[in-house]
């Protein structure tokens, strides 16, 4: 069955960098590609950016554009998701989801930024 | 961006009985291939969400037949006909057809 494992919670300090993960199994890898969605406690969820993973043409949400950047590894069937520049404000719970769809997610990964 | 209202914001169900919920979108949701692309999503606490319902109608694999869609343009409603324990928790609607995919502001559903 189709799995997405995320990489476990990070706790980061404003300005910093962090690098989640999102392992696919249970299907071939470039079926689908790979969304982020970020939820801040509380709030609705919140598209960040979308990966091919044909390709690795990606697609950033304007609010991200400059922070963000997702790569892919085909050989781990992996998905990474970096974000930059950390605020307290990024601290949420970062999703990785199949394609536009979305209809499969991963566990979620926790994102604390505090000082 | 597309703006997504859902309503009511809260409810209170008696196991059994139905529910609805409204999702209006700020712009029609039909994309130019002719598809609608509204999607509902069901959260329950420290979980993500699960897909139930998309392209406004069909049901996703193993979502129980009490779940069902309808609606057209820019105004979409869920229904459970028969409420249960397990269907506690957030329902989100979603847009896909505008980019960037948006997302209503969320309905908690509660059981009695």
């Amino acid at each position: 069955q189709v799995q997405l494992v995320q990489s476990g919670s990070e706790l980061k300090k404003p300005g910093a960098s962090v690098k989640v993960s999102c392992k696919a199994s249970g299907y071939t890898f470039n079926t689908y590609g790979v969304s982020w969605l970020r939820q801040a406690p509380g709030q609705r969820p919140e598209w960040m950016a979308w990966i091919s993973t044909n390709d690795g043409d990606t697609t950033y949400a304007e609010k991200f554009q400059d922070r963000v950047t997702m790569t892919t590894d085909t050989s781990t069937s992996t998905v990474y998701m970096e974000l930059r520049r950390l605020r307290s404000d990024d601290t949420a719970v970062y999703y990785c989801a199949t394609d536009r769809g979305h209809e499969f997610w991963g566990q979620g990964t926790l994102v604390t930024v505090s000082s | 961006e597309v703006v997504l209202t859902q309503s009511p914001l809260s409810l209170r169900v008696t196991p059994g009985q139905a529910a609805s919920i409204s999702c209006r979108s700020s712009r029609s949701l039909v994309y130019r291939d002719g598809n609608t692309y509204l999607t509902w999503f069901h959260q329950r606490p420290g979980q993500s969400p699960r897909r139930l319902i998309y392209k406004v109608s069909d049901r996703d694999s193993g979502v129980p037949d009490r779940f069902s869609g309808r609606g057209s343009d820019s105004a979409f409603t869920l229904r459970i006909s028969r409420v249960e324990a397990e269907d506690a928790g957030v329902y989100y609607c979603m847009q896909g057809t505008h980019w960037p995919e948006t997302y209503g502001q969320g309905t908690k559903l509660e059981i009695k």
